[in-house]
């Protein structure tokens, strides 16, 4: 079945610094993937979407790029601020659903 | 515009029992989508509702099953609790099938004790 794969599930960087999360996904007719943030006790939000026609898209301090033929799409914070500190979730939908990653609990120290 | 609300905030309920939760879409959206979130995990996908018809369910038991109503509204029911069905139920909604982005509400947290 579909499976989506995140790395790092923790990722501890110092305040200004940038921050990388990468995605795999196995499901090759997935076409829209989108990054949520989850502060401590919050709903998941949606900070950035890409769609499959797309290879990056940018939104200030967040980009996303995506390589269909890889199969891998990557978040990048750029100048990280304490409140960016959150769990990520990547995700990709594919027939009919969305399959979310395991996660990646961003810590930014000031 | 008002977001995803989701009732009870709490559930405690013990094993065995049936527990209940709700959510109300996003007004004008009429996807309605189910996760599981167990603690420090990610979001299993449960159910997904459109125009009052279950469009698919994920890889879980059929004593996980709900409805959709003609607001659009949806109910999750769990029958026979087990101690592992503790989790965060998150509710989304969507504008319809052909919308992907998805907007969640604050979730219900459920407890079997």
């Amino acid at each position: 079945g579909e499976n989506v794969e995140q790395h790092p599930s923790t990722l501890s960087v110092q305040e200004g610094d940038s921050a990388v999360i990468k995605c795999t996904y196995s499901d090759s007719a997935s076409n829209y993937f989108p990054w949520y943030k989850q502060e401590l006790g919050k709903r998941p939000q949606l900070i950035i979407d890409i769609r499959s026609n797309v290879g990056e898209k940018k939104d200030q301090r967040i980009a996303v790029t995506l390589n269909k033929t890889a199969k891998h799409f990557s978040l990048h914070i750029t100048e990280t601020q304490p409140e960016d500190s959150a769990v990520y979730f990547c995700a990709a939908r594919g027939f009919q659903k969305l399959v979310f990653g395991t996660g990646t609990r961003l810590l930014v120290s000031p | 515009e008002a977001g995803v609300t989701q009732s009870p905030t709490h559930l405690i309920k013990t094993r065995g029992q049936q527990a209940t939760l709700r959510c109300s879409p996003i007004s004008g959206h009429t996807s309605v989508y189910w996760y599981q979130q167990a603690l420090g995990l990610g979001l299993q996908f449960l159910l997904w509702y459109d125009e009052g018809e279950e469009r698919n369910r994920g890889n879980f038991p059929p004593r996980f099953s709900g409805r959709q109503f003609p607001n659009y509204s949806s109910e999750l029911n769990v029958n026979a609790l087990e101690l592992e069905d503790s989790a965060l139920y998150l509710c989304a909604s969507s504008a319809g099938v052909s919308y992907n982005e998805q907007f969640f509400g604050p979730g219900t947290r459920l407890t079997v004790l």
